[in-house]
C-alpha cells in the first residue's frame, strides 16, 4: 500500500498570503488528486491528474509535483479556503488518501 | 444533477454488521463509472473500502476484504455497503461517491452517515 503523508498536519494563513501543502508518497505514483472538505461537508474535487483545475475551481489553487512529492498551492489565501485539504492516489491498488491538512484562516 | 444519498442505522452493536445504502439520482450506476463506499475516521484520517463496477464486479480494500461486501440493486439504482463483524474501531463517517470513468477520481460524493459502533 502506499502511504501518502501531508505537510504540515495544521497551518493557518491570513488573506492574501500564499499557502503550500505536501503530499510525499512512499513509492512513486503517476498522478496525483487532491480534495478540500469543509466542516459538515463532502469532499470536493480541486485538482485532477497533478495540475488540473477542477471544474468550477478558483484559479488561485494549483497543483504540481512528480514521483513521489507532489504540492497543492493556493497563491492568495481567502476566508472560504479554511478547511482540511486530501491528496489521493491511484497509481497502486489500493486506492489511498493522505493524512489531511487542516488549513485555517488567521 | 447526479446525486448520492447514504442512508442506513447510525448506531450498530459490536460483532454486528453494518449495512448501508446509497441511493443515487440523475445517473444510471450501470451506465458507467465505479461506485465507492469511503469512510473518514475521528480525526480525519480517510479511507477507501472498494467499489462496485457499472458492470457488477467488485474491488475492495485488501485491509477490509474478509468483512466487506458491496451489491446493487439497479432496478432501484442503489448500490450497498455491508461491514460484518464491526468493532469501535469501524466508527465513523461513511461516504457513497461515483468514481471517474477515465480518470482516477471521485466526482460526486453523498452527504455521508455518521455510524457509530457502541454496545
Amino acid at each position: 500500500e502506499i502511504v501518502l503523508t501531508q505537510s504540515p498536519t495544521t497551518t493557518a494563513a491570513s488573506p492574501g498570503e500564499k499557502v503550500t501543502i505536501t503530499c510525499l508518497a512512499s513509492s512513486s505514483v503517476s498522478d496525483m488528486y487532491w480534495y478540500q472538505q469543509k466542516s459538515g461537508a463532502s469532499p470536493k474535487l480541486l485538482i485532477y491528474s497533478t495540475s488540473n483545475l477542477a471544474s468550477g475551481v478558483p484559479d488561485r489553487f494549483s497543483g504540481s509535483g512528480s514521483g513521489t512529492s507532489y504540492s497543492l498551492t493556493i497563491n492568495t489565501m481567502e476566508a472560504e479556503d479554511a478547511a482540511t485539504y486530501y491528496c489521493q492516489q491511484w497509481s497502486s491498488n489500493p486506492l489511498t488518501f493522505g493524512s489531511g491538512t487542516k488549513l485555517e484562516i488567521k | 444533477e447526479i446525486q448520492l444519498q447514504e442512508s442506513g442505522p447510525g448506531l450498530v452493536k459490536p460483532s454486528q454488521s453494518l449495512s448501508l445504502t446509497c441511493s443515487v439520482t440523475g445517473y444510471t450506476i450501470t451506465s458507467g463509472y465505479d461506485w465507492s463506499w469511503i469512510r473518514k475516521f475521528p480525526g480525519n484520517k480517510m479511507e477507501w473500502m472498494g467499489y462496485i463496477s457499472n458492470s457488477g464486479s467488485t474491488n475492495y480494500n485488501p485491509s477490509l476484504k474478509i468483512r466487506i461486501s458491496i451489491t446493487r440493486d439497479t432496478s432501484k439504482n442503489q448500490f450497498f455497503l455491508q461491514l460484518n463483524s464491526v468493532t469501535t474501531e469501524d466508527t465513523a463517517t461513511y461516504y457513497c461517491a461515483r468514481f471517474g470513468y477515465s480518470e482516477d477520481y471521485f466526482d460526486y460524493w453523498g452527504q455521508g452517515v455518521m455510524v457509530t459502533v457502541s454496545s
